[in-house]
């Protein structure tokens, strides 16, 4: 069965620090794999998808970016954090091609103090 | 507009009531549509997807689509203290953009005992 992985699921950063975010999916291959990033009291708002390694989509200018090093690994970065980037960020997966749904991680909670 | 519009309650039911979620589009092309039940602090996990117009049921859940009006909804039966989460809508963008999902931006449930 597939599982996808996410850590941390919590993390208290300073304004002006890096990010690193990792998420791995396990048995499959060839995902496509998406951030989003959920306000508070808000709903989901896409940041990347990727349909291959190397292969990333940006869906909103900001402050963060994305990579996709190997076929099941994702990774959210950023260089210089800003307080506006605190909220709750989920990797998901779905198969190539999928018209419906996707499989979420349990999320990565960031604070920017 | 944004493209799902989604009422975000917060909503207050007694056990056992029927409970209504309900969901707005504005864009015709839309084929796919789901519902995510998404705990305090976790990743969003998919209930329900529908394609087109109609019904779909699975057990306490019903989700219906009507593409006249614009309009999906999940309706939950026998409502339970463990539905109390937040819901959120969702459509498949279609096109080349199968897997790309957009969310409304969730409601609010509590089921009081």
């Amino acid at each position: 069965s597939q599982t996808i992985h996410q850590w941390p699921a919590t993390l208290v950063q300073p304004v002006g620090s890096p990010l690193s975010l990792e998420c791995t999916v396990e048995g499959t291959s060839n995902p496509n794999l998406y951030w989003y990033r959920q306000a508070a009291g808000r709903g989901l708002q896409l940041l990347f998808y990727s349909v291959g390694i190397g292969q990333i989509s940006s869906e909103v200018p900001q402050n963060l970016s994305a990579s996709r090093p190997q076929d099941r690994q994702f990774i959210l970065s950023s260089k210089k954090l800003l307080l506006s980037d605190s909220g709750f960020y989920l990797c998901a997966w779905s198969p190539p091609g999928a018209r419906y749904g996707y499989t979420f991680g349990s999320g990565t909670r960031l604070t920017v103090v | 507009q944004k493209e799902v519009e989604q009422d975000p309650g917060p909503l207050s039911v007694p056990e056992g009531a029927i409970v209504s979620l309900n969901c707005t589009y504005s864009n015709s092309a839309f084929q796919y549509f789901m519902w995510y039940r998404q705990y305090s602090r976790k990743g969003p996990e998919l209930l329900m997807y529908t394609y087109s117009s109609g019904n779909k049921e699975d057990g306490r859940f019903t989700a219906q689509v009507d593409k006249s009006s614009k309009y999906i909804s999940l309706f939950i039966r026998d409502s339970q203290p463990s539905d109390s989460a937040t819901y959120l809508c969702a459509r498949n963008a279609g096109g080349t953009s199968y897997g790309k999902l957009t969310f409304g931006q969730g409601t609010i449930l509590t089921v009081h005992p």
